[in-house]
């Protein structure tokens, strides 16, 4: 399968502790993105990477988030002191560096539960 | 104001209906525009791009209507496995963010 892979699938974890996900974007793309989406909402942008480049970063997005794509590969979120409020699917896509209309190939995501 | 509008539903329709569902966004700089699917429990997939001009993919239709800044999504014949999540998905001229909806939600029922 060389689809979008996300680890771990589950993550629960207790208030204030340290958190990070992996994203494995499709091996060909150069744009990655994260999501984090709650139960009856849409997806929710967190961040884009182009290559190892962040190049833009949501408004909503605490100093707590923290993403990183050093090598233009994988992709890595880090959450800080996790609140309760954290707990959502956090979702990662990838996509080809196409001209107009660029569809969106998403992760499995990793749920994560904060108690 | 969400910058991506939808009428969450749920929508219940039997099989055989046809269903439309409409979405409207609020950036009139917004370029590209798409509609996911998303399954219970699963991630979002692509169900098709929307063109100016209208398109379609089988029993699919597409519309966009920029003036009024509305897109929409008609399902003819529905299918038992057409129940889903519907993602209005919109994304900005000269920016990476791609900007989901809430979703309408379907049921189509025997």
């Amino acid at each position: 399968d060389t689809g979008v892979s996300q680890n771990p699938r589950h993550k629960i974890t207790k208030r204030g502790q340290n958190v990070t996900f992996r994203c494995d974007p499709i091996s060909e793309h150069n744009r990655l993105y994260w999501y984090r989406q709650t139960l009856g909402q849409g997806p929710e942008f967190l961040t884009y990477f182009q290559n190892e480049a962040q190049l833009e970063k949501s408004r909503l997005l605490s100093d707590r988030f923290s993403a990183e794509r050093p090598k233009g590969s994988f992709s890595t979120l880090e959450i800080q002191r996790t609140e309760q409020g954290d707990s959502a699917m956090y979702l990662c896509a990838s996509s080809p560096k196409e001209r107009v209309n660029e569809k969106l190939f998403f992760g499995s995501g990793t749920q994560l539960s904060v108690l | 104001r969400k910058e991506v509008e939808q009428d969450p539903g749920p929508f219940n329709v039997p099989e055989g209906a046809t269903v439309a569902f409409n979405c409207t966004y609020s950036n009139s700089a917004s370029q590209s525009f798409f509609w996911y699917r998303q399954d219970c429990r699963k991630e979002p997939k692509l169900l098709m791009s929307v063109y100016s001009s209208g398109n379609e993919d089988g029993r699919f239709t597409a519309q966009l209507n920029r003036a009024s800044q509305y897109i929409s999504l008609l399902i003819r014949d529905s299918k038992l496995s057409d129940s889903a999540t519907y993602l209005c998905v919109v994304k900005r001229a000269g920016g990476f963010k791609t900007i989901f909806g809430a979703g309408t939600r379907l049921f189509v029922k025997a």
